[in-house]
């Protein structure tokens, strides 16, 4: 079984402050993606990163994907209330995905 | 684009029935579809993939008679939970590839609360 461990498992931080989420795997990955869900709902792809050492911004977030493409981080910068959700990495090899153990991460106001 | 839709969102049913899932990519055709199950608290974990016209490929222990797959077109997949039982309850997740993205662009419905009682 092809592990994806994500730390921490829950984050609760007070708003404007900075985080980082972890996503590691002793497997390679062709390309490594990030998701977020909220309760009831399906999970939403927010980036796919694909070159080792590929760094992405999007907005506030910025991804990470480790030089030998086993690795990944989730930076967010300034967090706000609405990011709140779980947040899920997820490997790609093929047409396969294999999702990482998750984050819950909670804003407070 | 790329919708993806599920039915019901939520059902509950007694141990012992049986029970059909909707997976429907609304505005394009879906090359393959893939079923995940999520139990509370826990990631996301696939069940099975599904091609159109052809049998399911499922994952290590999970069960292909009791978790009934049929891709009956380019968008629609069925899931039937069959026999279900309480710890079948959870959280049913279906996804879709578009025939006319990368292979490993998945398009995700939002998801099936199951309940068996």
């Amino acid at each position: 079984t092809q592990l994806l461990e994500q730390s921490p498992q829950f984050l609760s931080i007070q708003e404007g402050e900075n985080l980082t989420v972890y996503c590691n795997s002793s497997s390679v990955f062709s390309s490594l993606q990030w998701y977020r869900q909220e309760p009831g709902e399906g999970p939403v792809l927010l980036v796919t990163v694909v070159t080792g050492g590929e760094v992405k911004k999007l907005k506030r977030l910025t991804f990470q994907f480790g030089d030998a493409r086993k690795d990944s981080s989730l930076h967010i910068t300034a967090a706000q209330p609405g990011d709140t959700g779980l947040y899920l990495c997820a490997g790609v090899r093929g047409e396969k995905l294999t999702f990482g153990t998750g984050t819950r991460l909670t804003i407070i106001p | 684009g790329a919708v993806v839709s599920q039915h019901p969102s939520r059902v509950i049913c007694k141990s012992g029935t049986s029970v059909k899932i909707e997976c429907r990519s609304l505005d394009f055709q879906a090359t393959t579809m893939f079923w995940y199950r999520q139990f509370p608290k826990q990631s996301l974990m696939l069940m099975a993939t599904s091609n159109e016209g052809s049998k399911a490929t499922y994952e290590q222990g999970v069960e292909k008679d009791k978790f009934l797959i049929n891709h009956a077109s380019l968008t629609l997949s069925t899931l039937t939970v069959t026999s279900a039982h309480p710890e079948d309850s959870s959280f049913y997740i279906c996804s879709a590839t578009p025939r006319w993205g990368s292979y490993n662009e998945q398009f995700f419905g939002p998801g099936t609360r199951l309940t068996v009682l």
